[in-house]
């Protein structure tokens, strides 16, 4: 069954410090996303990735870096946390061109920096 | 950047009536529009999707509507229960890029 599991799923950080969430999936998809989602805004595309050693930037990327090691997973880190940061996070695979399949995403890591 | 108007951000219904929502795009190169269901707490889940070469797809309850000219699609939920109370999201791919921008959601209210 698709699956894409996030770690953590809460997490408390302070502010100024490095934050690292992470995401795996183990139906070989190739496309990856991390969107926050935040009341009145919807979610936004943070960085996305079309393959191990992909990173692309979406709307929102600035404060965030990205990294995918490999097909299976998919790093968001936050090196300077900033309580703006504060946020859901939600990170999905597959999409457009993956089959025709959307993306499918992941439970969220709720995000609040202190 | 590419946006995703959604319309409305609230819709109450009666139980048994119909609900509808409203979303527009701007990019007229854009050819995959999936919606998804978000309940509290949880993540948003694939209900429907249509491309281009469509105009009209119906999964049960569910209808979506595209009309690729004037850059609109809404979806149409037809006998609305309790159940189908919860934030749904439409969303749009702009050109082929592989990603997806999504509205800004619209809360749907069933009333018993």
């Amino acid at each position: 069954e698709a699956a894409v599991t996030q770690s953590p799923r809460n997490k408390v950080a302070v502010t100024g410090g490095k934050v690292t969430l992470s995401c795996n999936q183990t139906n070989n998809h190739n496309n990856m996303y991390w969107y926050r989602q935040d009341t009145g805004h919807g979610l936004r595309l943070i960085h996305y990735s079309y393959g191990a050693g992909s990173t692309e930037k979406g709307d929102i990327p600035d404060g965030y870096k990205a990294s995918r090691p490999s097909q299976e997973n998919f790093s968001l880190i936050l090196e300077l946390a900033t309580p703006s940061q504060t946020s859901v996070y939600f990170c999905a695979s597959g999409g457009p061109g993956q089959g025709n399949q959307a993306p499918l995403f992941g439970e969220g890591t709720r995000l609040s920096v202190l | 950047g590419e946006q995703v108007e959604q319309l409305p951000s609230i819709l109450r219904v009666q139980e048994g009536s119909s609900a509808s929502i409203n979303c527009s795009y701007e990019d007229s190169a854009s050819n995959y529009f999936p919606w998804y269901k978000q309940e509290p707490g949880e993540n948003p889940k694939l209900i429907i999707d249509i491309r281009s070469n469509m105009e009209r797809k119906q999964i049960q309850e569910l209808i979506v509507l595209l009309d690729k000219k004037a850059k609109r699609f809404s979806l149409h939920i037809t006998d609305t229960q309790p159940g189908d109370s919860a934030m749904y999201f439409c969303a749009a791919e702009p050109g082929n890029t592989g990603k997806l921008i999504f509205g800004l959601g619209t809360t749907l209210q069933v009333q018993p």
